[in-house]
């Protein structure tokens, strides 16, 4: 079945850039089905959508980060990536790939990854 | 920005009993953007229900979702163990994926 995995530097300095890639398995990123999401979560509290992408490359990203991410996607790796510039210690967080579905009637996250811990500090 | 607002905060009850947990969204969302996520300690989150009250794959039966609107509701007929967790409730809106602060229910 489909499996997402996150990669990347679980330790960031203040004001670096985050980067995190997000492998899939057992299913194409290309499908014309899905789009392909990053949501976080700091230590202890609730969930914060960041930015999905369609395979094409077109990307959505949440107003409030708009300025500092990046997300882009490498079909022939079957992966997409993150990148979050000038992060500080409120960037510390659980950061989770996902696959979204956005059809009429459906429109959620239905697989996730495992998720990673990135703690920024220097 | 839509807002959503979950309630309780913390639901304390015991097995066999039934959840009712509160989603509030600030404006009015269309049923198709809702949707309800479980998460355990440690582990990613979890699709239970998507467009207010179709289960996902693999959901049982005890779990169903209802609302329209403004509110919304998720039930849990009987509590199994296993069902203890948090749950968060999600909408679509013109500013993207906005998720509720999450509602805590642990056992009695």
């Amino acid at each position: 079945q489909l499996q997402l995995q996150e990669s990347g530097p679980r330790l960031v300095k203040p004001s670096e850039t985050l980067s995190l890639a997000c492998t899939v398995s057992g299913g194409s990123i290309s499908s014309s089905d899905y789009y392909w999401g990053w949501i976080r979560q700091p230590p202890g509290k609730g969930l914060e959508w960041i930015a999905y992408i369609f395979y094409t490359g077109s990307t959505y990203y949440n107003p409030s980060l708009m300025s500092r991410v990046t997300m882009s996607v490498d079909t022939s790796k079957n992966q997409f990536s993150l990148k979050l510039s000038s992060v500080t210690a409120a960037d510390t967080a659980v950061y989770y790939c996902a696959r979204l579905i956005r059809h009429v009637h459906q429109d959620a996250f239905d697989i996730w990854g495992q998720g990673t811990m990135v703690t920024v500090s220097s | 920005e839509l807002v959503l607002t979950q309630s309780p905060g913390t639901l304390s009850l015991s097995p066999g009993e039934r959840a009712t947990l509160s989603c509030r969204a600030s404006q009015s969302v269309s049923r198709s953007f809702l949707a309800w996520y479980q998460q355990k300690p440690g582990q990613a989150p979890r699709l239970l229900i998507y467009n207010a009250s179709d289960r996902a794959t693999g959901i049982p039966a005890r779990f169903s979702g209802s609302g329209s609107g403004t509110d919304f509701t998720l039930t849990i007929s009987r509590l199994e163990p296993e069902d203890f967790a948090v749950y968060y409730c999600q909408q679509y809106g013109s500013s993207g994926y906005t998720f509720g602060q999450g509602t805590k229910l642990d056992i009695k």
